[in-house]
């Protein structure tokens, strides 16, 4: 089993649709979790950093974490055409570990 | 703010090849990170520098591979009698941290490596 799993789509949906995005994850100590947008050929991109559980909320964006069942997600309401990209999950247990990402989930938005 | 550089963006070289990559990182951030990634797979940790020292290497990382950061700025990323299976995207990132506290990883854009 790997340490961060997600569905890797191809998840397809039409403009404006709210899309749900998901990583689960085996390792308890996971504290740090991040949401990464990446455009083919491109580096991936920061989108949301949480520390522990609870929601955070930027933009059209908001993360979720549940610690409790080892779930995180990444929403985005009012999609566009522009947001169709691979989305990847990362996490880490503290300062001193690196970081662990997801294979990543790809998204299209249709316009 | 810059942003992560790296160079070249593509690298096409034949088996047996030694090549170096190179990562300028945010100016202000003192670590500095390097993964390897492949298609369909999220970024895979190989190695990670402070100021100049490196801290950490993945036990998954061949002798061939070398990593340096002489002056704590940037970096190289050496591979030496490359093989196919080293074709990938390479890519580095940067963070800052200070007083116990990180700040999340910033990447480039990555060195695309193709072997034939």
């Amino acid at each position: 089993q790997k340490e961060v799993e997600q569905d890797p789509g191809p998840l397809s949906v039409p403009e404006g649709a709210i899309v749900s995005l998901n990583c689960t994850y085996s390792n308890s100590a996971f504290q740090y979790f991040m949401w990464y947008r990446q455009y083919s050929r491109k580096g991936p991109e920061l989108l949301m950093y949480t520390y522990s559980s609870g929601n955070k909320e930027d933009g059209r964006f908001t993360a979720q974490v549940d610690k409790s069942s080892k779930y995180i997600s990444l929403f985005i309401r009012d999609s566009q055409p522009s947001d169709s990209a691979t989305y990847l999950c990362a996490m880490r247990q503290n300062y001193g570990q690196n970081f662990v990402f997801g294979p990543g989930t790809r998204l299209s938005v249709l316009p | 703010d810059t942003g992560v550089s790296q160079d070249p963006r593509h690298k096409i070289t034949k088996r047996g090849q030694n090549v170096t990559f190179r990562c300028d990182p945010i100016s202000e951030h003192n670590r500095l990170y390097w993964y390897r990634q492949t298609l369909g797979q999220g970024p895979e940790f190989l190695t990670y520098f402070q100021n100049e020292a490196q801290l950490e290497k993945s036990r998954l990382l061949s002798d061939r591979f070398s990593a340096e950061r002489p002056k704590g700025s940037f970096s190289t990323l050496e591979i030496q009698r490359t093989e196919q299976g080293d074709s990938a995207m390479y890519l580095c990132a940067s963070s800052l941290f200070w007083g116990g506290s990180e700040s999340p990883l910033h990447f480039g854009n990555g060195t695309r490596l193709t072997v034939t």
